[in-house]
């Protein structure tokens, strides 16, 4: 199956600062890369669509001013969290197109 | 859109009986079904998937059956043992460069 990193594994930052989470797809070209997240004892939503070479698209509800995607190369795709909030604590995990059934390892983001 | 259900949201079951999900899906468009097994922690496993052209698949103590006319599918764990204790998720999509929607999750505990 798809080879898919995440880093960090986990971050602990403090309210109000930016955190920013890299996607790596380790063994093929994504075009498009997938960012969902998953609140504690919920299940995994689309939060947005990174697309190599032009803007991210953002599902209904979340703010594309406050969740940063660039998606610089097939490769690897970042999102960042700018003026991060408690709210905002969850476990965010990248999945790549075409190979869409798998999935990096996430990253657990807690904000203080 | 796609909208999955998942049933039952717990489920205990005695070490050596078997387990079932079941899920339902929406959009008939839909062709790929795949089952994730997600620890504490960590980002979803893919443990077994199926596409529409299939009604039935097996991986050792694990199978996944389809019905398509009546738009659900259900995972079947044989032998259950202590260790497929997990959350785990159900997923519908068009296969290629759409994004999965998930169940809501069924915690599965085996008791030992």
């Amino acid at each position: 199956g798809a080879v898919v990193s995440q880093h960090p594994s986990w971050v602990i930052c403090k309210s109000g600062t930016s955190v920013k989470i890299e996607c790596r797809s380790l063994d093929f070209q994504a075009t498009t890369m997938f960012w969902y997240r998953q609140f504690p004892k919920q299940s995994l939503m689309l939060m947005a669509t990174s697309n190599e070479g032009s803007k991210a698209t953002y599902e209904q509800g979340v703010e594309k001013d406050k969740f940063l995607i660039n998606h610089a190369s097939l490769t690897l795709s970042t999102l960042t969290v700018t003026s991060a909030h408690p709210e905002d604590s969850s476990f965010y995990i990248c999945s790549p197109a075409p190979n869409t059934q798998y999935f990096g390892p996430g990253t657990r983001l807690t904000v203080l | 859109g796609e909208n999955v259900e998942q049933h039952p949201s717990t489920l205990s079951v005695q070490e050596g009986d078997s387990a079932v999900i079941k899920c339902t899906y929406s959009d008939s468009a839909s062709n790929y079904f795949p089952w994730y097994k997600q620890e504490l922690g960590k980002g979803p496993q893919l443990i077994i998937d199926i596409r529409s052209n299939v009604g039935e698949k097996k991986d050792q103590r694990i199978a996944v059956t389809l019905n398509k006319t009546a738009k659900h599918f259900s995972l079947h764990i044989t032998e259950t043992q202590p260790e497929d204790s997990a959350v785990y998720f159900c997923a519908a999509s068009w296969e290629g460069n759409t994004p999965l929607v998930f169940g809501k999750g069924t915690r599965l505990s085996v008791i030992a």
